[in-house]
């Protein structure tokens, strides 16, 4: 199906541990992005990545590592996760910002970190 | 920092009422755009709006836009209770070079049956 995918839906992780989150999309677009969503702050934006290999940070980077090997692949890790990392990730993406389409997004993982 | 700010932070209405929604930024942008959020879902996109359009229509949905102020509305006319949900605008922000959209932190809309 086309779309855009993320694994796992729910995860648990202990304080100190690497954790990584999977992006998958099917629309061959070249942006996308890694918003967390927290209760008061709205969508901060983690990291975005405009095409394979290119990887820019957002507004909340630190702790957060992004790759993009393949075009369809964004893939977020935590290095050591906190739990100010407890939070819903989203991933999305688009052709382009400013698209008339906007902004495709997966249906998250809510992370916790105990 | 956050482009784009909703007012109200929330919003109870009966079902069949008009739903006004508010959104202010503070720089120059491209579009602004409004997003759907169901509870535990992720966003999306109900309609974009260009920095030279001042109102655009999607069926039940009327977009205005005032560049001189800032600011942006979203009217859902005749609500109904699935209408229920957050809504965010989005902005375009230029940083370091880049181009990324921001989005404020929503209004929570509540359609009584």
């Amino acid at each position: 199906d086309a779309g855009i995918t993320q694994s796992p839906r729910y995860k648990i992780t202990e304080t100190g541990r690497q954790v990584t989150l999977m992006c998958h999309q099917t629309w061959s677009h070249s942006y996308m992005f890694w918003y967390r969503q927290d209760l008061g702050h709205g969508l901060r934006l983690i990291y975005y990545s405009a095409a394979a290999d290119i990887t820019d940070k957002g507004e909340v980077p630190d702790g957060y590592v992004v790759s993009r090997s393949k075009t369809e692949n964004f893939p977020l890790t935590l290095e050591s996760a906190t739990r100010s990392q407890t939070s819903v990730y989203f991933c999305a993406s688009s052709e382009y910002p400013g698209a008339a389409d906007g902004y495709t997004f997966g249906s998250g993982t809510r992370l916790t970190v105990v | 920092s956050q482009q784009g700010e909703e007012d109200p932070q929330a919003l109870s209405i009966q079902e069949g009422e008009n739903a006004t929604m508010n959104c202010s930024y503070k720089t120059s942008i491209n579009n602004l755009q409004w997003y759907r959020q169901n509870s535990g879902r992720g966003l999306v996109h109900l309609i974009l709006i260009r920095s030279n359009e001042r109102e655009k229509h999607s069926g039940r949905l009327r977009v205005t836009l005032d560049t001189s102020k800032k600011s942006s509305s979203l009217l859902i006319t005749a609500s109904r209770a699935a209408d229920t949900a957050s809504y965010f605008c989005a902005t375009d922000d230029r940083v370091g070079g880049g181009f990324k959209t921001i989005f404020g932190a929503g209004t929570r809309l509540f359609v009584k049956a």
